[in-house]
């Protein structure tokens, strides 16, 4: 049972563009969101979170919708570099309950962003 | 180091052998985490220690598998009796404290032949 869905495994965009990226997840006791971004060989590496409190973080080219009512995040990224091109993993925990730790991840999505 | 460091970056083992993977986390971070990502999927969670013990082990997958990380830094991952099935990332993060920003490591890919 997939609490964390990310339902594109692949997206296209030219270097400029816009890059959304789309995550649901089904768990009603998560309230903290990551977004994590994968080179091969690398680690995940940390990207951008946001709180349940809030319904928008910002930083830089980076920025993270977050939608309770439709148990939906986005992430935006404007505009795209080719060095962006990685694989991006949506990741959730649930401070309230006491999970804080433990991070449920999507399948991730390989966003390739092409000069 | 500047950052987690796993080793072996690479293990090939066979069908039924003892395997073990070592993570050496940021110094000072007092929290560890072990995940594995296998082909196509996220990182999976897998074990948490706080400190010396582990406080949440609800992710290993059965009494094959083991985690230690005695003196509150290094953690080693203990596999037994390997199967195909464990053939995944191994990944490693660890965070100042639980909860807070976790930085992974570059993993140990283990494939069991």
């Amino acid at each position: 049972d997939q609490q964390v869905k990310q339902n594109s495994p692949s997206l296209s965009v030219q270097e400029g563009r816009i890059s959304i990226l789309n995550c649901d997840y089904t768990n009603s006791m998560f309230d903290y969101f990551l977004w994590y971004k994968k080179y091969p060989a690398e680690g995940p590496t940390f990207l951008i979170s946001i709180s349940s409190i809030k319904d928008k973080n910002e930083d830089g080219r980076f920025t993270v919708f977050l939608n309770k009512s439709a148990k939906h995040l986005s992430l935006h990224i404007v505009p795209s570099q080719p060095g962006d091109s990685a694989v991006y993993f949506c990741a959730a925990s649930g401070i309230s309950g006491g999970s804080n730790y433990k991070l449920t991840f999507g399948k991730g999505t390989l966003l390739t962003v092409n000069p | 180091g500047a950052g987690v460091s796993q080793t072996p970056s690479n293990k090939v083992t066979e069908k039924g052998k003892y395997v073990e993977l070592r993570c050496d986390p940021i110094s000072g971070h007092t929290a560890l985490y072990w995940y594995r990502q296998s082909l196509g999927q996220g990182p999976e969670f897998l074990i948490y220690f706080q400190g010396t013990g582990a406080a949440d082990d609800s992710g290993l997958p059965n009494d094959r598998f083991f985690a230690v990380r005695p003196e509150g830094s290094v953690s080693t991952l203990k596999i037994q009796r390997t199967e195909r099935g464990d053939s995944a990332v191994y990944l490693c993060a660890s965070s100042f404290k639980g909860g807070t920003e976790a930085f992974f490591g570059q993993g140990t890919r283990l494939t069991v032949v």
